[in-house]
């Protein structure tokens, strides 16, 4: 069946380094959505990707979707402390309205 | 509230008992999705429901597993005669049409005794 995996798990950085999450898909998404979840809170959306190569910024994130729209990747520039969370990709099928989450990676950021 | 409202916040019961949860999507918002969340985990899809349609049920674990939709708006998620590994939090999220950005309720957090 679709799979969404998410690497890394865990990603512990000092303020101010960078972190990147990516997202492999076992199959073509006919799109992308990004989500962030902060501890004890629920997911709330960041970013939707559809088109093959899209590159979308806001602010210091920075989002990927690739040539195949089978993998995607979040990338933060000099992280801060309010980056902390859980950041789950979610890649919808080409013919399902479902999407499919990925495992998540969770960031912790060291002041 | 403009927001997905789901009922109760928690809920601890027994093994072997049933439960109801229950989710309240956002006006107007067509397609409403349940997920299950175990701790530190990722999403589970368990079913997805747009409009008058046939539901995808394909995300259900267990014939114990069940959900209505009722009237194109609030829907209710039924697990009978629970186990303890159905412990979990259990959000539903809806979107304005499918394929859109989803919208999550804070969740309704399973403890099966």
């Amino acid at each position: 069946g679709q799979q969404v995996m998410q690497i890394p798990q865990y990603q512990h950085v000092q303020e101010g380094e960078d972190f990147t999450t990516y997202c492999n898909s076992s199959t073509t998404l006919s799109n992308i959505q990004w989500y962030k979840q902060r501890p004890g809170g629920h997911p709330v959306f960041l970013i939707q990707l559809v088109k093959s190569g899209e590159v979308k910024k806001q602010k210091r994130l920075t989002f990927q979707f690739g040539e195949a729209k089978k993998n995607s990747s979040l990338h933060i520039t000099a992280t801060q402390t309010t980056d902390v969370g859980t950041y789950f990709c979610a890649g919808r099928g080409e013919n399902f309205n479902k999407f499919y989450f990925g495992s998540g990676t969770k960031l912790n950021v060291k002041p | 509230g403009a927001g997905v409202s789901q009922s109760p916040s928690n809920k601890v019961t027994e093994k072997g008992k049933d439960v109801e949860l229950r989710c309240d999507p956002i006006s107007g918002h067509t397609a409403l999705y349940w997920y299950r969340q175990s701790l530190g985990q990722g999403l589970e899809f368990l079913i997805y429901f747009q409009g008058n349609s046939a539901p995808d049920k394909s995300g259900l674990p267990s014939d114990r597993f069940s959900a209505e939709r009722t009237g194109g708006s609030v829907s209710t998620l039924t697990i009978q005669r629970t186990q303890q590994e159905d412990s979990a939090v259990y959000l539903c999220a809806s979107s304005p049409i499918p394929g859109q950005p989803q919208h999550f309720g804070d969740g309704t957090r399973l403890s099966i005794l």
